[in-house]
């Protein structure tokens, strides 16, 4: 089974904090993916990458950056915290093309 | 169905009843489209997918239809059952990104 493992379930942050979210698969997958989910907008990407050291920009990449110095694990950063980012952070991994993402349990954080 | 906006669409249906949730997709080059369902507190689950050289595909309970002209999903559910109740999201691949629908959500009632 893939397992894709976020380090925190909750995170409760303040207001220009650095945050780090992270993401460990054990299925050597190529791909990954962090998505933010807010009520009535589904699933929205922020960051995604291919392969080790290379990231693309999602459709909300403002105010985020990422991380993959290794193949298995894909850091989310927020620079600087603000309120409109309290939401629920998704790691996804796919292994290649028209293959189904494989999701973590979510980390809801919420910065006040 | 699905919509663009803060309110989510809700289907309520019986238990045993047939569930049909509806998506409509953005673009029509898109190639690839699966159906997660997320359950409170949980990241999406696949349920089924299908490639577009196919406009029909069925797994244990659930099938998928794809309509490419109208570029139009739907997902249906024979005899749902309380444990079907949850959030279902389309997805469609698209220049290599699975871009999400804003979800449906399932409610089974006795």
């Amino acid at each position: 089974d893939v397992k894709v493992t976020q380090s925190s379930r909750y995170l409760v942050k303040r207001t220009g904090e650095k945050v780090f979210l992270e993401c460990v698969q054990d299925m050597d997958h190529e791909n990954m993916f962090w998505y933010r989910q807010d009520p009535g907008l589904g699933l929205r990407l922020i960051y995604f990458s291919y392969d080790v050291k290379m990231k693309e920009k999602g459709d909300i990449p403002e105010g985020y950056s990422v991380s993959r110095e290794k193949k298995e694990r894909f850091s989310l950063i927020l620079e600087s915290a603000s309120t409109s980012q309290t939401s629920m952070y998704l790691c996804a991994t796919t292994q290649g093309r028209n293959t189904e993402a494989f999701f973590g349990q979510g980390t809801r954080l919420t910065v006040v | 169905g699905e919509s663009v906006g803060l309110h989510l669409p809700t289907l309520s249906v019986q238990e045993g009843d047939n569930s049909i949730i509806n998506c409509a997709y953005s673009n029509s080059a898109s190639d690839y489209f699966i159906w997660y369902k997320q359950e409170s507190g949980k990241g999406p689950q696949f349920i089924i997918d299908i490639r577009s050289n196919m406009d029909k595909r069925q797994g244990q309970r659930v099938t998928v239809l794809l309509n490419k002209t109208v570029k139009h999903l739907s997902l249906q559910i024979a005899a749902t059952q309380p444990g079907d109740s949850a959030v279902y999201f389309c997805a469609e691949n698209y220049a290599d990104k699975l871009i999400f629908g804003t979800g449906t959500r399932l409610q089974v009632f006795p």
